[in-house]
Parts: structure tokens; C-alpha cells; sequence
């Protein structure tokens, strides 16, 4: 079984550029998650999605960052314009269910590591 | 709101020795508490979480609600294990709606030398 795999695996932009991110769950999976990290500091929550639906965004830093998740399956996030401080790694992890009364194990892809200049 | 601490950004041990990787939690409700581990070149995965009560690779955690911690124990280290290592915390509700985002500690470089 395929795990999560996500696009580009390094991507160097300049200030004010744009950038889209790409993340491929695992099959079946309904819950995508966006995290990230900055150098230095720890992993962070971005947004989460079920199915196609928004979550939670509430780690979502500001506007500039727009994160979509066509028919359920992949997710993109996009980061317009960038600024010099979105620098990090991207992680994006997927999990099967929603589910109650507990949290089903996340699995997590490699990685985009953003540099913007 | 909820936070994870991981007091130590490096540990070193030799082989055959004991380690502990400290975490301590902040939360009002009812955790779940994981830890995760990234070994070099490869992507973050699960090692144990504390429902399981498990050992993985011969590690084990404890989850002690009235000291707040989930310290990653292991009796005799090996040179496999060097790796980040990640205390994780989701929120979880018993019998009702479960949330699955995770809150991290900073992670902790394991270096297990020969």
C-alpha cells in the first residue's frame, strides 16, 4: 500500500512568489491534516479536513495560505504571496475514520521543505 | 490551551545503556498522548501511543496524569534507535466527537553511540 506522498519535495521561491503544495493520502483515508515546521521550532497544526470539509483551520497563520482538498482526495495548499517567514517543512498526514471515542493513528508524508528567499 | 514539553533538545547514551526521553503535557481534558519518531531519511511514523499499553522496539511509555508526563523509556539502548523523537497530544473526547490534530513538543535528538 501506497503511503501519503506529497509534491514537490523542495521548493525554493522568492518573496511574493507563489507556491502550491501538493499532498496524495492514502487511499480511503477521509481525515488530511497540514502541519508545519519552522526551523527551530517545533511541528505545528495547520488545518485538518474530513472528506473534502474543513475541520478545523485554526492553525492556519493568515490569509495567504489557502488549503483545498478536491472531491476528498488530494489537497493543496498554496502559500500567495510568500513571505520570507513561511520558510519550513510542510508535512501532511492522513488517518482512516472519523471516528468516536478516540484518534485513529496518523500517518505522515516526507515533506515539502520550503525556502523562500 | 494544550502544550507538550520536551525538556531536552539532545541526549546522548551509550549502547546497553538506559534512556528516557522526559515529556510533560498541559491539557484540561482527557489526552491521548503518542510518540512519534523520525529516523534519519525517513518520515515521521508512530512508535507507541498510551491506549496501547505496548511496547514497540522495546520502548515504553507510561501516561502519569497526576505528574502531567509520558516519558519514552528503554532498558538498553541500541545504535538503531538514534533518531528525533516526538511527544504528541490529541485532544479526545470518550464516547463522543474525536478531534485528530496533534500538538508536538520541540522533539528530542536521541544519538546512541557505540
Amino acid at each position: 500500500e501506497a503511503g501519503v506522498t506529497q509534491f514537490p519535495s523542495h521548493s525554493v521561491i522568492e518573496k511574493g512568489q507563489t507556491v502550491t503544495l501538493r499532498c496524495d493520502p492514502i487511499s480511503g483515508h477521509d481525515n488530511l491534516y497540514w502541519y508545519r515546521r519552522v526551523m527551530g521550532k517545533e511541528i505545528k497544526f495547520l488545518l485538518h479536513f474530513v472528506k473534502e470539509s474543513k475541520q478545523d483551520e485554526s492553525g492556519m497563520p493568515n490569509n495567504r495560505f489557502l488549503a483545498e482538498r478536491t472531491g476528498g482526495t488530494y489537497s493543496t495548499l498554496k502559500v500567495q504571496p510568500a513571505e520570507l517567514e513561511d520558510s519550513g517543512v510542510y508535512f501532511c498526514a492522513s488517518s482512516p475514520q472519523w471516528s468516536t471515542g478516540g484518534t485513529d493513528t496518523q500517518y505522515f508524508g516526507p515533506g515539502t521543505r520550503l525556502t523562500v528567499l | 490551551a494544550q502544550r507538550v514539553t520536551q525538556p531536552e533538545k539532545l541526549l546522548s547514551v551509550f549502547k546497553g545503556a538506559p534512556v528516557e526521553l522526559k515529556c510533560n503535557y498541559s491539557y484540561s481534558g482527557s489526552p491521548e498522548l503518542f510518540w512519534y519518531v523520525q529516523y534519519s531519511r525517513q518520515r515521521l511514523q508512530l512508535l507507541l501511543r498510551h491506549i496501547s499499553r505496548e511496547s514497540i522496539k522495546g520502548f515504553t511509555a507510561d501516561l502519569n496524569k497526576g505528574e502531567t508526563s509520558f516519558h519514552l523509556k528503554k532498558p538498553f539502548a541500541q545504535e538503531e534507535d538514534s533518531a528525533m523523537y516526538y511527544c504528541a497530544l490529541s485532544h479526545s473526547y470518550a464516547g463522543g466527537t474525536s478531534y485528530g490534530k496533534l500538538t508536538f513538543g520541540q522533539g528530542t535528538i536521541l544519538t546512541v553511540h557505540p
